[in-house]
């Protein structure tokens, strides 16, 4: 079983600023990481999969990186809408979800 | 365009049974894998299972294995989720979702097992 740890567990950050947001899996992935957003209410929404593709209609704020075993999720410069809960998810030949990241407004 | 459309859900005491229903349109529903995740209030999201797309391969989280069962009608375009032995532990929000990206999914449908 896969295990993906996302650290840290909160940011709190202002409009404008660069969030950085990490993902780390137990044992090797070979990249198969995908960055999910999630607000209040809502399901998640796929923004970034494997080696830092954006998904449709993702703005170019959002970039990710992706090696064996970790996968940072990058938001060069927040806007309001982008404070919500984020989520790394593994898609190899099992699937796992880290424990999110809270991007909060400081 | 691509829609997921869930139904069933409810109130369900503990030991009851219940089926999730995902009704999809928009894309070429035979070609893909399909999942189901769940997500308890408050709480972050858990993969529950997902299911080939000819509907003869299935993995399912520790948590589920041998209470729930995926399956799949190719023909109506849909997934299930069948959901025995319910525990107060599987109230939750569930979403179906194509899998493996997880590019579209449901609406999600509430959950709530309890006496």
């Amino acid at each position: 079983e896969i295990v993906l740890t996302q650290s840290p567990g909160t940011l709190s950050l202002s409009p404008g600023d660069r969030a950085t947001l990490s993902c780390r899996a137990s044992q090797s992935v070979n990249s198969f990481l995908a960055w999910f957003q999630q607000k209040p209410g809502q399901a998640p929404r796929l923004l970034i999969y494997g080696e830092g593709v954006r998904a449709t209609d993702v703005p170019d704020r959002f970039s990710g990186s992706a090696s064996e075993t970790d996968s940072t999720l990058i938001i060069s410069r927040l806007e309001p809408e982008d404070f919500g809960v984020y989520y790394c998810h593994h898609y190899g030949s099992t699937r796992a979800f880290g424990q999110g990241t809270k991007v909060e407004i400081k | 365009q691509v829609y997921l459309v869930q139904s069933g859900g409810g109130l369900v005491k503990p030991g009851g049974s219940l089926r999730l229903s995902c009704a999809a349109s928009g894309f070429s529903f035979s070609d893909y894998y399909m999942m189901w995740i769940r997500q308890a209030p408050g709480k972050g999201l858990e993969w529950v299972s997902f299911i080939s797309s000819g509907g003869t391969y299935t993995r399912y989280a520790d948590s589920v294995k041998g209470r729930f069962t995926i399956f799949r009608d190719n023909a109506k375009e849909s997934v299930f989720l069948q959901m025995d032995s319910l525990r107060v532990e599987d109230t939750a929000v569930y979403y179906c979702a194509k899998d493996p990206l997880g590019d579209y999914w449901g609406q999600g449908t509430l959950v709530t097992v309890s006496s």
